[in-house]
């Protein structure tokens, strides 16, 4: 089976600094992982996703996230933060094993940017 | 507008009192998922279907029936509501032939089942 891991509930961080949300997975064979922010009372939106190739991804809004197969992480980064993203962020996996398409969300990690 | 919308946004319901919550995307999409999101356990995934007449059961399909009868609909059905399924419901909907698409989400549905 499959699942993902958020470790932090919430991570604070100063507006300016660099940000890191972290996201470890578990599948049977190769992992397609996808982050997505939610803000209030909105549905969720997409931010970016590694299928293969380059472990460093880059997504909207200024955000990357770097795939590190070997500690089954893909943590979301953003250089600089902004007030505005603050927001609740989910990191998912598929499994890449044929056309099933179950998509498993982690249980999400609210970052919270301090002017 | 590309979109997928949730009818209604919000319902208070009754125990036992059968509802249907409406999911419809305009992409054409053959790829669409149920969701229930309660605090701390993040997105559970209840139902999808990976085209017209073609369903299967998610993590927590327990309580719920869906439908997928035409391409762009794909309804979630409670035939009895219980007070464990007070949750926000969302739907979503992706292309999925061949390669890896991300989802599109709707809005949300709150539901309180009394």
């Amino acid at each position: 089976a499959q699942s993902v891991a958020q470790p932090e509930d919430q991570v604070n961080v100063a507006e300016g600094n660099p940000l890191t949300v972290k996201c470890t997975y578990s599948v049977s064979g190769n992992p397609y992982l996808f982050w997505y922010v939610q803000y209030p009372n909105r549905g969720l939106q997409f931010l970016l996703k590694y299928i293969t190739g380059d472990n460093l991804v880059k997504g909207s809004y200024g955000f990357e996230a770097e795939f590190n197969k070997s500690q089954t992480s893909f943590h979301l980064k953003k250089p600089s933060a902004l007030v505005s993203d603050s927001a609740l962020y989910f990191c998912a996996v598929r499994d890449n094993l044929g056309g099933y398409q179950k998509v498993t969300f982690g249980t999400g990690t609210k970052l919270q940017v301090i002017p | 507008e590309a979109q997928v919308t949730q009818n209604p946004r919000y319902l208070i319901t009754v125990t036992g009192k059968k509802l249907t919550v409406t999911c419809s995307q305009n992409m054409n999409h053959e790829y669409m998922s149920w969701y229930r999101q309660d605090p701390g356990l993040g997105l559970r995934q209840i139902y999808y279907s990976m085209n017209v007449e073609v369903t299967d059961k998610g993590d927590v399909p327990e309580g719920y029936k869906v439908s997928r009868k035409e391409k762009r609909n794909f309804p979630l059905i409670l035939e009895s509501p219980s007070p464990n399924q007070t949750s926000l419901y969302f739907c979503a909907s992706s292309l999925s032939s061949g390669r890896v698409y991300e989802q599109y989400f709707g809005p949300g549905t709150r539901l309180t089942v009394t």
